[in-house]
């Protein structure tokens, strides 16, 4: 079965600090990954996708397939960041058009 | 401007008394798909649909039904909501390519916060 773990809950980091957060899949074949964004009270926003090899708003997120993981990185944390974010996995394989979320961090960055 | 539309935004109704949520996307998507958001749970897939007249379960279709019979419209139905359905509702849309191999990610609606007393 196709799974997404996002292992923290919430995440707490002063402002100017790194951020990482964790996403790691188990899916059979090779999947495409987002992550989305939900600011307070607002609706969730697509951050970024592997396949385009973005940076958005200064985040990155590699695909480590030997790791199964899509860890979502930003150097120096900013206030504006806290929000709750979503990894996102879709399998491609048998019919996997579903897009599955992770339960959500919620990253707050202190001041 | 390219966007989700569901209506309404809040909603308090009453035990088994049939409601509908409408979402509509004004980009062409193929893709439509609609999601309940729970403290703990993040988000749930509903159900989904790939283009017209085809729609299919996701991961927690019970006690809902949905019709696509346009390539912009995707309500979501319920026929006799109960209190566990109490929820905060996403629709999103996406463009797919490929025959359906992948997408490009989605565009939300703004939610419709649900509450069946």
């Amino acid at each position: 079965a196709q799974r997404v773990t996002q292992p923290e809950k919430l995440l707490s980091v002063f402002k100017g600090a790194p951020v990482e957060l964790k996403c790691n899949y188990s899916y059979s074949g090779s999947p495409e990954l987002f992550w989305y964004v939900q600011y307070s009270r607002q609706r969730l926003q697509l951050l970024l996708r592997h396949i385009s090899r973005e940076s958005i708003k200064g985040f990155t997120a590699d695909l480590n397939k030997g790791e199964t993981s899509f860890h979502l990185k930003k150097p120096f944390a900013q206030e504006e960041d806290s929000a709750m974010y979503y990894c996102a996995p879709k399998g491609l394989t048998g019919g996997g058009n579903k897009l599955t979320f992770g339960t959500g961090t919620q990253l707050k960055v202190e001041l | 401007e390219a966007q989700v539309t569901q209506n309404p935004r809040y909603l308090i109704t009453v035990t088994g008394k049939k409601l509908t949520v409408t979402c509509s996307q004004n980009m062409n998507h193929e893709y439509m798909s609609w999601y309940r958001q729970d403290p703990g749970l993040g988000l749930r897939q509903i159900y989904y649909s790939m283009n017209v007249e085809v729609t299919d379960k996701g991961d927690v279709p019970e006690g809902y039904k949905v019709s696509r019979k346009e390539k912009r419209n995707f309500p979501l139905i319920l026929e006799s909501p109960s209190p566990n359905q109490t929820s905060l509702y996403f629709c999103a849309s996406s463009s797919v390519w490929s025959g359906g191999a992948g997408h490009y990610g989605y565009t939300f609606g703004s939610g419709t916060r649900l509450t069946v007393v």
